[in-house]
């Protein structure tokens, strides 16, 4: 099956730039969405097909895509962007998630 | 405004079965695609199942195939999972989602989220 690799954890200081990987075998043909999780809060889309943002969703959050390693990057970081991020894609009628990347804003 | 929210959760025993509700309001629902995800206490996201807009099509994850079954009452604007079977380490909060699109064996994004309801397998 399927799998999606992420760094367990992220620390970034306030302001500057945070960078979440995501794993998968040639991860670059396939959409790949982001999501954010705060916790007690609902899971929020924050990038779509890659580089794509959702209404509502900051500037700050851009991605990119290919080859084997898709990235989120997060610029200018605020506190307010600490939680948890997943990546996802769809593989043999299989919706797979990453395994989570915990954002810390120090 | 968009809407989603997850109903039915409890503890129940090992073996037993639980059926799960998702309401949607504020978007037309036979529109779109959608899912059950799971995750367990402390672990990540785990996709559960899929229902096509209409119905016509529904997937599951291995680790629940054959014992839970997805549907939909887009006249109520309903979506349901039933659970039988159940084990402890179907234990994890039960959130639905929503796909723009579904088609070929895949959907878009998830572009919307219910808060969740928690689902306990314990004896």
């Amino acid at each position: 099956s399927y799998e999606l690799s992420q760094p367990l954890s992220v620390s970034v200081a306030l302001g500057q730039t945070a960078r979440i990987s995501c794993g998968g075998d040639n991860i670059g043909s396939k959409h790949v969405h982001w999501y954010q999780q705060r916790p007690g809060q609902a899971l929020v889309l924050v990038l779509y097909r890659g580089v794509h943002r959702p209404s509502g969703i900051p500037e700050r959050f851009s991605g990119s895509n290919s080859g084997n390693t898709a990235t989120m990057t997060i610029s200018t970081a605020q506190a307010g962007d600490e939680a948890d991020y997943y990546c996802q894609v769809w593989d043999s009628s299989t919706a797979v998630f990453g395994t989570g990347t915990k954002v810390t804003v120090l | 405004q968009i809407q989603l929210v997850e109903s039915g959760g409890g503890v129940v025993q090992p073996g037993t079965s639980l059926r799960l509700s998702c309401a949607g309001s504020g978007f037309i629902f036979s529109n779109f695609g959608l899912h059950w995800v799971r995750q367990a206490p402390g672990k990540g996201l785990e996709w559960v199942a899929v229902i096509w807009s209409d119905g016509s099509d529904k997937y599951y994850a291995d680790s629940v195939k054959g014992r839970f079954t997805i549907s939909r009452d887009n006249s109520k604007n309903m979506l349901f999972l039933q659970m039988t079977g159940l084990r402890g380490d179907d234990t994890a909060v039960y959130y639905c989602a929503r796909s723009e699109y579904c088609g070929g064996g895949v959907c878009s994004d998830f572009d919307w989220w219910g808060p969740g309801t928690l689902v306990s397998v314990s004896s």
